[in-house]
Protein backbone atom coordinates (compact mmCIF):
# COMPACT_ATOMS: atom_id res chain seq x y z
CA UNK A 1 0.00 0.00 0.00
CA UNK A 2 1.77 2.99 -1.23
CA UNK A 3 -0.90 5.58 -0.45
CA UNK A 4 -1.53 5.82 -3.62
CA UNK A 5 -4.93 4.52 -4.93
CA UNK A 6 -6.36 3.96 -8.61
CA UNK A 7 -9.71 2.77 -10.16
CA UNK A 8 -10.50 0.69 -12.11
CA UNK A 9 -7.61 -1.73 -11.64
CA UNK A 10 -9.24 -3.13 -15.62
CA UNK A 11 -11.24 -1.53 -18.19
CA UNK A 12 -11.76 -2.44 -21.92
CA UNK A 13 -13.42 -0.43 -23.93
CA UNK A 14 -14.23 0.02 -27.50
CA UNK A 15 -12.90 3.02 -29.79
CA UNK A 16 -15.82 4.98 -29.83
CA UNK A 17 -16.28 4.90 -26.02
CA UNK A 18 -15.64 7.72 -23.38
CA UNK A 19 -14.77 6.77 -19.71
CA UNK A 20 -12.32 8.06 -16.85
CA UNK A 21 -9.48 6.81 -14.80
CA UNK A 22 -9.10 7.71 -11.31
CA UNK A 23 -6.01 8.89 -9.17
CA UNK A 24 -6.43 9.24 -5.48
CA UNK A 25 -3.41 9.88 -3.40
CA UNK A 26 -3.55 10.15 0.72
CA UNK A 27 0.00 11.93 0.89
CA UNK A 28 -0.77 15.26 1.12
CA UNK A 29 1.60 15.62 -1.88
CA UNK A 30 1.77 18.58 -4.09
CA UNK A 31 2.34 17.00 -7.64
CA UNK A 32 0.97 14.38 -9.66
CA UNK A 33 1.76 12.70 -12.62
CA UNK A 34 0.01 10.60 -15.24
CA UNK A 35 2.56 8.02 -16.75
CA UNK A 36 1.78 5.19 -19.32
CA UNK A 37 3.63 1.62 -19.53
CA UNK A 38 3.73 -0.20 -22.47
CA UNK A 39 5.46 -3.92 -22.46
CA UNK A 40 9.36 -3.88 -22.60
CA UNK A 41 9.10 -0.05 -22.69
CA UNK A 42 10.43 2.49 -20.50
CA UNK A 43 7.97 4.79 -18.74
CA UNK A 44 5.86 7.29 -20.57
CA UNK A 45 5.77 10.69 -19.00
CA UNK A 46 1.87 11.94 -19.83
CA UNK A 47 0.88 14.55 -17.69
CA UNK A 48 2.12 16.63 -14.38
CA UNK A 49 0.89 18.66 -12.38
CA UNK A 50 1.94 20.71 -9.75
CA UNK A 51 0.00 22.40 -7.01
CA UNK A 52 -3.28 21.82 -9.59
CA UNK A 53 -1.50 23.62 -11.72
CA UNK A 54 -0.48 21.44 -15.10
CA UNK A 55 2.95 22.11 -16.05
CA UNK A 56 3.70 19.00 -18.18
CA UNK A 57 2.26 18.19 -21.41
CA UNK A 58 4.74 15.71 -22.76
CA UNK A 59 2.94 15.67 -26.58
CA UNK A 60 0.15 13.07 -25.47
CA UNK A 61 -2.84 13.05 -28.12
CA UNK A 62 -6.18 15.14 -27.51
CA UNK A 63 -7.99 11.73 -26.96
CA UNK A 64 -6.16 11.91 -23.82
CA UNK A 65 -7.57 14.36 -21.18
CA UNK A 66 -6.28 15.27 -17.70
CA UNK A 67 -8.02 16.71 -14.84
CA UNK A 68 -6.78 17.63 -11.38
CA UNK A 69 -9.87 19.05 -9.66
CA UNK A 70 -7.57 19.97 -6.43
CA UNK A 71 -4.30 18.07 -4.52
CA UNK A 72 -5.17 14.92 -3.76
CA UNK A 73 -7.26 13.73 -6.97
CA UNK A 74 -6.24 13.30 -10.78
CA UNK A 75 -8.49 12.02 -13.64
CA UNK A 76 -7.52 10.86 -17.01
CA UNK A 77 -10.74 11.34 -19.43
CA UNK A 78 -10.40 9.30 -22.26
CA UNK A 79 -12.34 9.26 -25.56
CA UNK A 80 -11.92 7.59 -29.55
CA UNK A 81 -9.04 5.68 -28.23
CA UNK A 82 -7.32 3.47 -30.26
CA UNK A 83 -6.18 0.19 -29.98
CA UNK A 84 -2.38 0.86 -29.56
CA UNK A 85 -3.46 2.95 -26.41
CA UNK A 86 -3.71 -0.26 -24.77
CA UNK A 87 -1.16 -0.32 -21.92
CA UNK A 88 -1.00 0.19 -18.36
CA UNK A 89 -1.05 3.61 -17.04
CA UNK A 90 0.11 4.70 -13.51
CA UNK A 91 -0.52 7.81 -11.46
CA UNK A 92 2.57 8.56 -8.76
CA UNK A 93 2.50 11.37 -6.26
CA UNK A 94 5.49 13.20 -5.13
CA UNK A 95 6.13 15.82 -1.94
CA UNK A 96 7.05 18.32 -4.66
CA UNK A 97 7.95 18.50 -8.55
CA UNK A 98 11.31 19.88 -8.27
CA UNK A 99 13.41 19.52 -5.37
CA UNK A 100 17.28 19.28 -4.70
CA UNK A 101 17.36 16.53 -2.66
CA UNK A 102 15.69 13.37 -3.97
CA UNK A 103 12.21 13.34 -4.27
CA UNK A 104 10.61 9.68 -4.66
CA UNK A 105 7.80 9.21 -6.80
CA UNK A 106 4.81 6.77 -4.88
CA UNK A 107 2.88 5.19 -7.59
CA UNK A 108 -0.79 3.39 -7.55
CA UNK A 109 -1.16 0.19 -8.80
CA UNK A 110 -2.32 1.45 -12.21
CA UNK A 111 -5.54 0.82 -14.28
CA UNK A 112 -4.98 -1.62 -16.96
CA UNK A 113 -6.48 -0.81 -20.32
CA UNK A 114 -7.56 -2.26 -23.08
CA UNK A 115 -9.08 -0.98 -26.28
CA UNK A 116 -10.83 -3.48 -29.17
CA UNK B 1 18.02 12.88 -26.91
CA UNK B 2 17.76 11.17 -23.74
CA UNK B 3 19.00 7.70 -22.94
CA UNK B 4 19.11 4.88 -20.17
CA UNK B 5 20.16 1.42 -21.55
CA UNK B 6 19.84 -1.54 -18.97
CA UNK B 7 19.53 -5.19 -19.56
CA UNK B 8 16.75 -6.50 -20.56
CA UNK B 9 16.47 -9.53 -18.52
CA UNK B 10 18.91 -11.55 -16.11
CA UNK B 11 19.06 -14.83 -14.32
CA UNK B 12 20.49 -15.58 -11.44
CA UNK B 13 19.93 -17.97 -8.38
CA UNK B 14 18.82 -17.87 -4.97
CA UNK B 15 21.59 -16.91 -1.86
CA UNK B 16 23.83 -15.25 -5.12
CA UNK B 17 24.92 -12.17 -5.72
CA UNK B 18 23.81 -10.12 -9.18
CA UNK B 19 24.69 -6.91 -10.56
CA UNK B 20 22.25 -4.77 -12.93
CA UNK B 21 24.03 -2.31 -15.28
CA UNK B 22 22.50 1.23 -16.26
CA UNK B 23 23.77 3.59 -18.17
CA UNK B 24 22.52 7.03 -19.39
CA UNK B 25 22.43 10.02 -21.59
CA UNK B 26 20.30 12.89 -20.37
CA UNK B 27 20.93 16.93 -20.37
CA UNK B 28 21.31 17.27 -16.77
CA UNK B 29 21.61 15.01 -14.01
CA UNK B 30 19.29 15.75 -10.73
CA UNK B 31 19.80 12.29 -9.52
CA UNK B 32 18.99 8.41 -10.34
CA UNK B 33 16.61 6.26 -8.78
CA UNK B 34 16.21 2.41 -8.66
CA UNK B 35 12.89 0.95 -8.37
CA UNK B 36 11.33 -2.56 -8.28
CA UNK B 37 8.47 -3.70 -9.80
CA UNK B 38 6.98 -6.78 -9.39
CA UNK B 39 4.58 -8.34 -12.33
CA UNK B 40 1.20 -6.82 -11.97
CA UNK B 41 2.18 -4.25 -9.60
CA UNK B 42 3.01 -0.65 -8.37
CA UNK B 43 6.84 0.22 -8.99
CA UNK B 44 8.51 1.15 -5.83
CA UNK B 45 11.37 2.94 -4.59
CA UNK B 46 14.81 1.54 -3.99
CA UNK B 47 17.35 3.81 -3.78
CA UNK B 48 18.68 7.28 -4.68
CA UNK B 49 21.94 8.41 -5.60
CA UNK B 50 23.01 12.25 -6.27
CA UNK B 51 26.75 11.72 -5.48
CA UNK B 52 29.43 9.22 -6.93
CA UNK B 53 29.84 6.34 -4.38
CA UNK B 54 28.26 3.43 -3.09
CA UNK B 55 25.11 3.71 -1.07
CA UNK B 56 24.01 0.54 0.95
CA UNK B 57 20.48 -0.32 2.51
CA UNK B 58 20.79 -3.67 3.60
CA UNK B 59 20.90 -6.44 1.15
CA UNK B 60 20.68 -3.65 -1.52
CA UNK B 61 23.33 -1.34 -3.24
CA UNK B 62 23.68 1.38 -5.48
CA UNK B 63 26.44 3.04 -6.98
CA UNK B 64 26.77 5.95 -9.28
CA UNK B 65 29.70 7.15 -11.36
CA UNK B 66 28.33 10.26 -12.67
CA UNK B 67 31.31 11.17 -15.05
CA UNK B 68 31.05 7.86 -16.54
CA UNK B 69 27.27 8.37 -16.65
CA UNK B 70 26.98 4.62 -14.96
CA UNK B 71 25.17 3.21 -12.41
CA UNK B 72 24.34 -0.22 -10.89
CA UNK B 73 22.30 -1.74 -8.40
CA UNK B 74 23.69 -4.76 -6.50
CA UNK B 75 21.55 -7.06 -4.99
CA UNK B 76 22.69 -10.00 -2.24
CA UNK B 77 21.56 -13.26 -0.53
CA UNK B 78 18.83 -13.31 -3.32
CA UNK B 79 15.59 -14.65 -2.33
CA UNK B 80 12.68 -15.90 -4.64
CA UNK B 81 10.93 -12.63 -3.63
CA UNK B 82 13.41 -10.52 -5.59
CA UNK B 83 12.53 -11.67 -8.76
CA UNK B 84 10.81 -8.48 -10.68
CA UNK B 85 11.50 -5.68 -13.16
CA UNK B 86 14.02 -3.20 -11.64
CA UNK B 87 13.82 0.41 -13.61
CA UNK B 88 16.39 2.99 -13.66
CA UNK B 89 15.63 6.55 -13.89
CA UNK B 90 17.48 9.78 -13.86
CA UNK B 91 15.85 13.34 -12.96
CA UNK B 92 17.09 15.42 -15.63
CA UNK B 93 17.65 19.63 -15.71
CA UNK B 94 13.88 19.93 -15.62
CA UNK B 95 13.24 17.18 -12.97
CA UNK B 96 11.80 14.99 -14.92
CA UNK B 97 12.32 11.32 -14.58
CA UNK B 98 13.91 9.55 -17.54
CA UNK B 99 13.02 6.03 -17.46
CA UNK B 100 14.69 2.90 -18.57
CA UNK B 101 12.83 -0.22 -19.83
CA UNK B 102 13.70 -2.35 -16.65
CA UNK B 103 15.40 -5.41 -16.35
CA UNK B 104 13.33 -8.04 -15.72
CA UNK B 105 15.26 -10.12 -12.89
CA UNK B 106 14.88 -14.37 -12.84
CA UNK B 107 15.64 -16.06 -9.65
CA UNK B 108 16.25 -19.82 -9.84
CA UNK B 109 16.31 -22.24 -6.94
Amino acid sequence: ETGVTQTPRHLVMGMTNKKSLKCEQHLGHNAMYWYKQSAKKPLELMFVYSLEERVENNSVPSRFSPECPNSSHLFLHLHTLQPEDSALYLCASSQDRTSLTYNEQFFGPGTRLTVL
Amino acid sequence: GQNIDQPTEMTATEGAIVQINCTYQTSGFNGLFWYQQHAGEAPTFLSYNVLDGLEEKGRFSSFLSRSKGYSYLLLKELQMKDSASYLCAVGDSNYQLIWGAGTKLIIKP
